[in-house]
């Protein structure tokens, strides 16, 4: 069965700090991974990775895909209290799409 | 542009009764998701179309939800007889057909409470 996990599925830290969120993924015929931001609406779309190594950066947001160890991360550095959300991150297979149960992140001031 | 519109955003029920949530997918946009999240089970796919032909319905959860696209602006998902366990939030996305695997767009979401 198709599986995303991500880790962990929740994480507090002070403004500034810089965060590290995992994700983990098991898909038939794997064809690229996807990285959203849910805050109180629907999810927005940050990144996505379809070839290893390869860094994908937007400001303060970094991903980059592992398909050796089928896993991703998602930096954020000098993170602000904007950045908290729940982070999800979603495995495209064989027509359909995974999603993980995403990482609730939190910033505190 | 407008993105993805989905009616109502809120709706309260009573169990048993008949639920009809409505998308409106972006203009030329072939492909339509319809998802469910809860804080249990998080954010699932229950159907998707491709040029309005049901793709992949095996994530609708049982015989008492149903989906249609009779044209390329107009999507529905029933719920009938609806469950308190159907309370969740549900949205609609779209995506060019041929950026099926890229940037899925988002409607706002219709939080259903079944009471």
């Amino acid at each position: 069965e198709d599986k995303v996990v991500q880790s962990p599925l929740s994480l507090v830290v002070h403004e500034g700090d810089t965060v590290t969120l995992n994700c983990s993924y098991e898909v038939t015929n794997f064809r690229s991974l996807l990285w959203y931001k849910q805050e109180k609406k629907a999810p927005t779309f940050l990144f996505m990775l379809t070839s290893s190594g390869i860094e994908k950066k937007s400001g303060r947001l970094s991903s980059i895909l592992d398909k050796k160890e089928l896993s991703s991360i998602l930096n954020i550095t000098a993170t602000q209290t904007g950045d908290s959300a729940i982070y999800l991150c979603a495995a495209q297979g064989a027509q359909k799409l995974v999603f993980g149960q995403g990482t609730r992140l939190t910033i505190n001031p | 542009d407008a993105g993805v519109i989905q009616s109502p955003r809120h709706e309260v029920t009573e169990m048993g009764q008949e639920v009809t949530l409505r998308c409106k997918p972006i203009s030329g946009h072939n492909s339509l998701f319809w998802y469910r999240q809860t804080m249990m089970r998080g954010l699932e796919l229950l159907i998707y179309f491709n040029n309005n032909v049901p793709i992949d319905d095996s994530g609708m959860p049982e015989d008492r939800f149903s989906a249609k696209m009779p044209n390329a602006s107009f999507s529905t998902l029933k719920i009938q007889p609806s469950e308190p366990r159907d309370s969740a939030v549900y949205f609609c996305a779209s995506t060019p057909e041929a950026s099926f695997y890229n940037e899925q767009f988002f409607g706002p979401g219709t939080r259903l409470t079944v009471l």
